[in-house]
């Protein structure tokens, strides 16, 4: 069964406290993202990468890090969490090549106090 | 820049009664267009999409939505609304860049009363 596995789903931390949020897929697809769901906005991207080493910005990537050192894991740092980084965070990867489609973990909800 | 529409941030309908989720896009070339659903606690699915095959797309649970060029939109809809329907809508627009970025709507919460 396809999966994308986020640990962990709930977390409470303080601000700048260092954490990682990760992201593990069973497809042994190149192609990883991250999300981040806030009320009205919708999901914006953060990082993608295309393959192992290879990563990009998305269009909200200040205050975050990404690595990409298995084609299975996608792990997303946060160095020094700020409160407006509370957010639900979502990993995903494509069904399919070409398709635009995302399958999607089933979030992770971050308070950062 | 793709940009994503989604008029209402939150809709109530009664049940039976017909759903009308509303989205428009703006891209700079054809896209393609997803209907994504998200339940109270739960990731996102995919309810649909639209990838210039038929400009009418059935989905899941009875949804389905048109393509409209001329009206840049792609609005949901279901003919007889279920309790079971109540969750948040996405409406995403993907230009299959090299970053397979999907660009979201802000989400539509549909309410379904008794």
């Amino acid at each position: 069964e396809a999966q994308v596995t986020q640990n962990p789903r709930y977390l409470i931390t303080v601000t700048g406290k260092k954490l990682t949020v990760t992201c593990s897929q069973n497809m042994n697809h190149e192609y990883m993202s991250w999300y981040r769901q806030d009320p009205g906005l919708g999901l914006r991207q953060i990082y993608y990468s295309m393959n192992v080493e290879v990563t990009d910005k998305g269009d909200v990537p200040e205050g975050y890090k990404v690595s990409r050192k298995e084609k299975r894991n996608f792990p997303l740092i946060l160095e020094s969490p700020s409160p407006n980084q509370t957010s639900l965070y979502f990993c995903a990867t494509p069904v399919g090549l070409d398709t635009g489609e995302l399958f999607f973990g089933e979030g992770s909800r971050l308070t950062v106090l | 820049a793709q940009s994503v529409t989604q008029l209402g941030s939150h809709v109530s309908v009664s049940e039976g009664a017909l759903v009308l989720l509303r989205c428009n896009y703006s891209s700079s070339v054809p896209p393609y267009l997803f209907w994504y659903v998200q339940y109270p606690n739960q990731g996102l699915q995919l309810l649909l999409k639209y990838t210039s095959a038929a400009t009418l797309v059935k989905g899941i649970n009875g949804f389905e939505a048109e393509f409209k060029k001329s009206e840049t939109s792609f609005h949901l809809t279901k003919p007889s609304a279920h309790m079971s329907d109540a969750a948040e809508y996405f409406c995403a627009v993907s230009e299959l860049t090299a970053g397979n970025m999907l660009t979201f709507g802000g989400g539509t919460r549909l309410m379904v009363k008794p």
